[in-house]
């Protein structure tokens, strides 16, 4: 079946710790994207990838880090340098416009609850 | 600064109603807006796309519309069920090539039995 997959779902942190969170796609998307969600809030853009070995800062970059060597995989490392790293982190992606498919649909993951002990 | 805004941020209705959800969006020079289901805990789940030069899309019982002008999009939710139940986001991007969704808060919609 063709998806996103993120794992893993539940995420724990210690202080001072830094952690990975993986998002891999087989839909063959140019486009990768992380966002952060928190209770009661919509979605906000912490990096986000349009190309193999290219990325971009998003709205909430600080304390978040990303590599974009595969076109399938878009991994996310949490910094320690992230103070107040609770929340839902969710992966999505994207294909340019093609005939009969609806242009540009973002597709996401079942996210991944990061939480701090 | 481009923003999303959703209102009512929660809705709680009995079923087989009809209702609409309402997002706006400041500049009205968008690509394309997007409505998603999210359920608790899970990921996204893209319901309509509309694109700019579109008016609205329709799939089942929801309709999408939008007025770019006004900078308004609605969902319309037709005979309403308890399935119904979920947050609805709405999503707008204003870049082509696969630029990053600008997102609502939400509204959370609670369909009574």
């Amino acid at each position: 079946d063709g998806g996103i997959t993120q794992s893993p779902k539940y995420l724990f942190r210690k202080e001072g710790q830094n952690v990975t969170l993986s998002c891999e796609q087989n839909l063959n998307h140019d486009a990768m994207y992380w966002y952060r969600q928190d209770p009661g809030q919509g979605l906000r853009l912490i990096y986000y990838s349009q190309i193999v070995n290219d990325f971009q800062k998003g709205d909430i970059a600080e304390g978040y880090s990303v590599s974009r060597e595969k076109k399938e995989s878009f991994p996310l490392t949490v910094t320690s340098a992230q103070k107040n790293p609770t929340a839902f982190y969710l992966c999505a992606s994207s294909i340019r416009g093609r005939p009969n498919t609806p242009r540009e649909t973002q597709y996401f993951g079942p996210g991944t609850r990061l939480l701090v002990l | 600064k481009q923003e999303v805004t959703q209102i009512p941020a929660a809705l709680s209705v009995p079923e087989g109603e009809n209702l609409v959800l309402n997002c706006s969006f400041t500049d009205s020079a968008i690509y394309n807006l997007q409505w998603f289901r999210q359920d608790p805990g899970k990921g996204l789940t893209s319901l309509l796309l509309i694109q700019s030069s579109q008016r609205e899309q329709t799939s089942g019982r929801l309709n999408a519309s939008l007025d770019k002008s006004s900078g308004r999009s609605t969902l319309y939710i037709a005979a309403s069920q308890p399935g119904d139940s979920a947050t609805y986001l709405c999503a707008v991007s204003w870049g082509s090539g696969n630029t990053p969704l600008v997102f609502g808060k939400g509204t959370r919609l609670s369909v009574i039995a």
